[in-house]
């Protein structure tokens, strides 16, 4: 079966500095990795999304996350935060497989400090 | 475009009562997904829709738990009779297509926070 960590429950960031946030996976065969973003009172939002190619994803709102099959790893940066990105961010992985289910990880809050 | 539609967005009931969430997706779109969100946690799926059939409603608790997409479209999740347990967030999304396209982009709707007293 496949499930998703997210180490980091809350993380607390200046606005300006960069910002990372953690995702490892497990699951038997190449994943399809995704991250998304959900703003207080908001649906989730997909930042982005890997299937296959190049390992470095760039996605919207200036994110970028970088898949590492050795370390079975999926992280999500961004290299200046802005006080809009203040939400929770999950990380999923899908597989066709099983079902086309996506499994997502707990999540982490981002506050970011003025 | 408007987005995936859910109503009530907030709903407090006492225990034993039934509670019914209502979804309408995106136009074209012709997978529904229903997920539970439980404090602190990450959605979890409930049940999968592609048009009127229901493909995959293995995590669904069918004792107190039923759902219906009867014309393919929107959709009415119940709980009868609910648990001071399922107080949580219930998350409507939707696909264009099942299968690849349907891990592609999965598009969410605010949800509907559920609080049983």
């Amino acid at each position: 079966a496949q499930s998703v960590t997210q180490p980091d429950i809350h993380i607390t960031v200046s606005e300006g500095a960069s910002l990372e946030l953690r995702c490892n996976y497990s699951y038997g065969a190449t994943p399809y990795l995704f991250w998304y973003v959900q703003s207080p009172g908001q649906g989730l939002q997909l930042l982005l999304k890997y299937f296959s190619g190049d390992t470095l994803v760039q996605g919207i709102k200036g994110f970028e996350a970088e898949f590492k099959r050795s370390q079975s790893s999926f992280n999500l940066r961004k290299p200046s935060v802005h006080w809009s990105d203040a939400a929770e961010y999950f990380c999923a992985v899908g597989a066709t497989a099983a079902g086309n289910k996506l499994t997502f990880g707990g999540g982490t809050r981002v506050l970011v400090k003025p | 475009e408007a987005g995936v539609v859910q109503s009530p967005r907030y709903k407090i009931i006492e225990k034993k009562q039934p509670v019914a969430f209502w979804c309408n997706p995106i136009s074209g779109h012709n997978t529904l997904y229903w997920y539970l969100q439980n404090l602190g946690q990450g959605p979890e799926l409930l049940i999968r829709y592609e048009n009127e059939e229901a493909v995959d409603d293995s995590q669904l608790p069918k004792d107190r738990f039923s759902a219906e997409r009867l014309k393919g479209v929107d959709s009415t999740l119940k709980i009868q009779p609910a648990e001071l347990g399922d107080s949580a967030v219930y998350l409507c999304a939707s696909s264009l297509g099942g299968g690849l396209a349907g891990l592609n982009e999965q598009f969410f709707g605010p949800g509907t926070r559920l609080t049983v007293l």
